[in-house]
């Protein structure tokens, strides 16, 4: 079955220092990966999607991932993190021969310091 | 921005009763999909649904479940007979084709009582 990791479930950084969340998933194919971004009771939002070509992709908010294939890793990373980042963080895998269901790692919290 | 709407926010029952989850989905968008997070777990996949069938859904997602589009605008998932362990965020999430991303709704807090 297919699976993602999350291995850190808090992270505590101070504002403006960088961030790296990590994220390692279980996959036959090549995958679709994804970021989502949740604030207390609130929906998911998108980050940043890697479907195919540049490894190195850009999001919104200021972070970026990258895809490595030989680590089957997709860490999220932004190099200077402000207060409003605080919220759960998951990475998602998209398994697109069983109608694209999204499966989704256990989240990391991210808490920001000032 | 267009965006996936759920209603109602909360959603208070009693165990046993039946509850109806609603999902405006974005407009041109095909593929439909429901997912819920316990509280303090990961989000979980339940159903997807395309051309007005299921093409695929968990183990979750038994027989006392069902979804359906049926004014082809809101896409709904009914849960028969409330179970206390059904307490959870239920997510709508809709894309436009398959591959294509999933934008998902504020979601439906189930409490079951």
């Amino acid at each position: 079955a297919q699976s993602v990791t999350q291995p850190d479930i808090h992270i505590t950084v101070s504002e403006g220092a960088s961030l790296e969340l990590r994220c390692n998933y279980s996959y036959g194919a090549t995958p679709y990966l994804f970021w989502y971004v949740q604030s207390p009771g609130q929906g998911l939002q998108l980050l940043l999607k890697y479907f195919s070509g540049d490894t190195l992709v850009q999001g919104i908010k200021g972070f970026e991932a990258e895809f490595k294939r030989s680590q089957s890793s997709f860490n999220l990373r932004k190099p200077s993190v402000h207060w409003s980042d605080a919220a759960e963080y998951f990475c998602a895998v998209g398994e697109v021969e069983y109608g694209n269901k999204l499966v989704f790692g256990a989240g990391t919290i991210l808490r920001v310091k000032s | 921005e267009p965006e996936v709407t759920q209603t109602p926010s909360h959603q208070v029952t009693q165990m046993g009763q039946e509850v109806i989850l609603r999902c405006v989905p974005i407009s041109n968008h095909l593929y439909f999909y429901w997912y819920r997070q316990i509280l303090g777990q990961k989000v979980e996949f339940l159903v997807s649904f395309y051309n007005n069938e299921i093409s695929e859904k968990s183990e979750i997602f038994d027989d006392q479940f069902s979804v359906e589009r049926p004014d082809g605008s809101n896409f709904t998932l009914k849960i028969r007979s409330t179970k206390l362990e059904d307490s959870a965020m239920y997510f709508c999430a809709t894309a436009r084709g398959e591959g294509n991303i999933q934008y998902f709704g504020a979601g439906t807090r189930l409490s079951v009582l």
